[in-house]
């Protein structure tokens, strides 16, 4: 089975602090992708990866970076975090030689900021 | 733009039958995903549907009209543990592929005894 994890599954961190969160997958797949999820608006594409050192910037980049150094893991970076990036923080990785992009999603981990 | 509409709430009774409808507008398009998520889990694939028709896969099934941008999940004999959120999801983004999702908002289904 496809696992996907990430480094916590609650946060809580000042205003102005810096930010990691890690997600690591066992399959070997090539895209990985960062999602944040609040209520009533769903899964959103803050940056996605399909291969080391490879990123393209979702819909929501703003205040974000990302780091993938390794195939297997993808960071996600708040430079300077900020009150409205509390929220749940979602890490998915899917592989290309499927045929239904099956996205694998990790745990979450929920973020509150301070 | 890209958007996807479905519904945000829809409840049903414990063993009736429910569907969930979705439209998507996208400038490219691969298939149609159906995501299902309980309070405080993460989300986990159901179905894709890459051509027109029906998908049955046990008690849940999908269908997708390419020409109509339109599908839907259809869920039977309804049980308490199907009370989650649904998400639609298209795969295609800008014409690429990448594996790259865009999802609806999701469907809160409430599962009453």
């Amino acid at each position: 089975d496809v696992k996907v994890t990430q480094s916590s599954r609650y946060l809580v961190k000042r205003t102005g602090e810096k930010v990691f969160l890690e997600c690591v997958q066992d399959m070997d797949h090539e895209n990985m992708f960062w999602y944040r999820q609040d209520p009533g608006l769903g899964l959103r594409l803050i940056y996605f990866s399909y291969d080391v050192k490879m990123k393209e910037k979702g819909d929501i980049p703003e205040g974000y970076s990302v780091s993938r150094e390794k195939k297997e893991r993808f960071s996600l970076i708040l430079e300077s975090a900020s009150t409205n990036q509390t929220s749940m923080y979602l890490c998915a990785s899917t592989t290309l030689k499927g045929f239904n992009y099956e996205q694998y999603f990790g745990p979450g981990t929920r973020l509150t900021v301070t | 733009g890209q958007s996807l509409e479905q519904p945000s709430e829809v409840t049903a009774v414990e063993g009736a039958i429910v569907q969930i409808n979705c439209t998507y507008q996208t400038s490219g398009f691969y298939g149609l995903s159906w995501y299902q998520q309980h309070d405080g889990g993460a989300p986990t694939f159901l179905s894709y549907n890459a051509l027109d028709g029906l998908e049955e896969t046990g008690r849940f099934s999908s269908f997708l009209s390419r020409s109509d941008s339109y599908g839907y999940l259809l869920l039977q004999e309804l049980q308490m543990k199907d009370s989650a959120s649904y998400f639609c999801a298209v795969s295609g983004r800008d014409g690429g592929s990448q594996g790259n999702l865009i999802f609806g908002k999701g469907t809160k289904l409430s599962v009453k005894p």
